[in-house]
This record gives structure tokens, sequence and C-alpha cells, in this order.
């Protein structure tokens, strides 16, 4: 089946600094969604982007669906910020599903 | 508040029991697809249910079964539980049966004891 890679794995940065999520996947693709899940573990839905580039206030998002990449922008980081940043995608091929990355642990410091 | 509603937030039980996760989807929403949030496994596809059908099974166990309601509602059984189904069990919605985003619920913390 699709494989997710998101990269780094974990990231610890200082309140204001800028930082980039990588998620690479191996196969099309005809949904991508990006979440954050916050330290009481709900998955807060950031994204919705199969291609193209979206922006909501400080976060923004690219895919590149040619050539099987997503980076999620997140500028003047807040310790709100702070959790753990899945990335999801939707195989073309089989069923109607989100297969998750192993996500990236973010930690913003005061 | 993504819309999407679960039942119960936290449960804990024991081995060898059954329990019934509740999941009430956003208005409007056909689609209720259920995930499993573990520790060794990460996030993994369980079941989705499309008005009702089942439409495709993930890595879901032969003690788990799911089902949906008429009204929309979705509820997940887990049975004869062992340790290792201590999880995080979200539930999400879609539109549709195709290529939607999906909405997540916060989830039912289940803890096996």
């Amino acid at each position: 089946g699709i494989q997710v890679e998101q990269s780094p794995p974990d990231l610890i940065l200082q309140e204001g600094a800028n930082s980039t999520l990588r998620c690479n996947f191996s196969d099309s693709v005809n949904n991508l969604q990006w979440f954050h899940q916050n330290p009481w573990g709900q998955l807060i839905n950031l994204f919705y982007i199969p291609s193209g580039t979206k922006q909501n206030g400080r976060l923004s998002a690219t895919t590149v669906a040619t050539e099987r990449y997503s980076l999620l922008y997140i500028s003047s980081s807040q310790t709100t910020d702070s959790g753990v940043y899945f990335c999801a995608v939707g195989p073309i091929q089989g069923a109607q599903k989100l297969v998750f990355g192993q996500g990236t642990r973010l930690t913003i410091n005061p | 508040d993504s819309g999407v509603t679960q039942t119960p937030k936290h449960l804990i039980t024991a081995t060898g029991q059954r329990v019934t996760l509740r999941c009430s989807p956003r208005s409007g929403d056909l689609s209720v697809y259920w995930y499993q949030q573990s520790l060794d496994q990460g996030l993994q596809f369980l079941i989705h249910y499309y008005n009702g059908e089942e439409r495709a099974k993930g890595n879901i166990l032969e003690r788990f079964s799911a089902q949906q309601f008429p009204d929309l509602h979705s509820e997940l059984n887990l049975s004869s539980l062992e340790l290792g189904d201590s999880a995080l069990y979200f539930c999400a919605s879609s539109v549709g049966g195709g290529i939607q985003p999906q909405h997540f619920g916060d989830g039912t913390r289940l803890s096996i004891l």
C-alpha cells in the first residue's frame, strides 16, 4: 500500500521561529489533509490540500502532487502550536480512506 | 468544533469485556470512518460506512464490528478485549462516499486494565 513519510520526526524551536514540515508519499493521491493533534489528543483539521497552495493565518501548505510531496509552513510559532502534526493521504487506488504518516512532534519553547 | 460527536470520551474496562463506541457525524454527512491510534501502530483506518452500507475495511480485527444506523450515527463494537486494544478511537465523517475532506471527532480513549 501507499507509504507516507514525514520529516523531521521531532522539532524543537523557540517562540517566534518559523518551521517547515514535509510529507512524502509513495503513490498518486486524490486527498491530502494536514492535522494538528493537540496535547489533549484532539485532531484538528488544518488543511485539505490535494494540490496547490493554501494559507490560513500563520499557517500555509503546498502540495506538489506530481512530485508526491506536501509542505506545511508555520510562521511566528507560538507555544500553542506545540503538538504532533500529521499528514494523511487518500490513495487513488482502493478504498476511500486516509493513510497517516507517523507525524512530526513540534515543541515550541517560550 | 468539527461537528462530529463521539461518546464516551473515556472508557476504562477489563480484559475479556465488550464495549460500544458511538459516533454522530456532522449534519448532512453520509460517510462515517473509524480509525484507531495506538502507540505502536500509529493512526490506522478500520472501516468505512456510507449511508448505512459498509464500503471498505482496513486493519480491523474480527473481534471488532461496526454498523451505521438509518439516522446515520455509527457504533463500533469491541469484544473479548485485550490489553493491546488500549488506544484512542476516532470517528470521522465526510459529505459523500468519494473524495472529500474527512472531519474528525475528539476520539474515545479506551483503557484496558
